[in-house]
């Protein structure tokens, strides 16, 4: 059974702070890992991650996968109040990322 | 980017009562997916969504409780049925590709 494993399960922060989430897989096949912003009900894309683009930087938020270790980090730099959420990783193991396993998410909470 | 409407955003319902959730999406998808989030948990996947061929469920999850419907490439239904507390989530459409993935804005169900 495909695992995600995200860490911390809660963080708080004040504004200006850099942060780094965790996320760590066991898939039987690997094909994409997926960040995700959840702030009300609907999950929004950040990054897709394969073994052919395994570093995405949009603005602020960053991300690395390292296939060897099975994990990866999602930074957030100089972090505001608007960024506070639940950010969720999964993982697909096929071509459509839409089906993929989700960890529980990390709940970022960001102070002024 | 694949823009995609999901309907009611959220709705109380007596428990042995039905409720249907429909999602529209802008362009043709070949697949669509549905996930359930129970209160402080993270997205469990119901079910992939083919059109033409019967919806594929996933472990836990039967077809006489969340039948669903994809009449053609651009709109699907799950319907949570005979419902009780237990069922009270948020259900959430879904698509990708190779590259990316969207949700619908999800439906916040409640029943009492």
């Amino acid at each position: 059974e495909d695992k995600v494993v995200q860490s911390p399960l809660s963080l708080v922060v004040h504004e200006g702070d850099t942060v780094t989430l965790n996320c760590s897989y066991e898939v039987t096949n690997f094909r994409s890992l997926l960040w995700y912003k959840q702030e009300k009900k609907a999950p929004t894309f950040l990054f897709m991650l394969t073994s052919s683009g395994i570093e995405k930087k949009s603005g602020r938020l960053s991300s690395i996968l390292d296939k060897k270790e099975l994990s990866s980090i999602l930074n957030i730099t100089a972090t505001q109040t608007g960024d506070s959420a639940i950010y969720l990783c999964a993982v697909s193991d096929g071509t459509n990322a839409g089906k993929s396993t989700f960890g529980d998410g990390t709940t970022l909470t960001v102070k002024p | 980017s694949a823009v995609i409407s999901q309907k009611p955003s959220r709705d109380i319902c007596q428990r042995g009562t039905s409720l249907t959730i429909q999602c529209q999406v802008d362009s043709q998808v070949t697949m669509m997916f549905w996930y359930r989030q129970q209160p402080g948990q993270s997205l469990t996947l119901i079910a992939t969504a083919n059109q033409g061929s019967e919806a594929t469920y996933e472990s836990g999850f039967v077809i006489d409780k969340f039948p669903i419907s994809r009449p053609n490439l651009t709109f699907s239904t799950l319907t949570v049925s005979n419902m009780s507390p237990e069922d009270s989530s948020i259900y959430l459409c879904s698509l990708g590709d190779g590259t990316e993935a969207f949700f619908g804005q999800g439906t916040r169900l409640t029943v009492v």
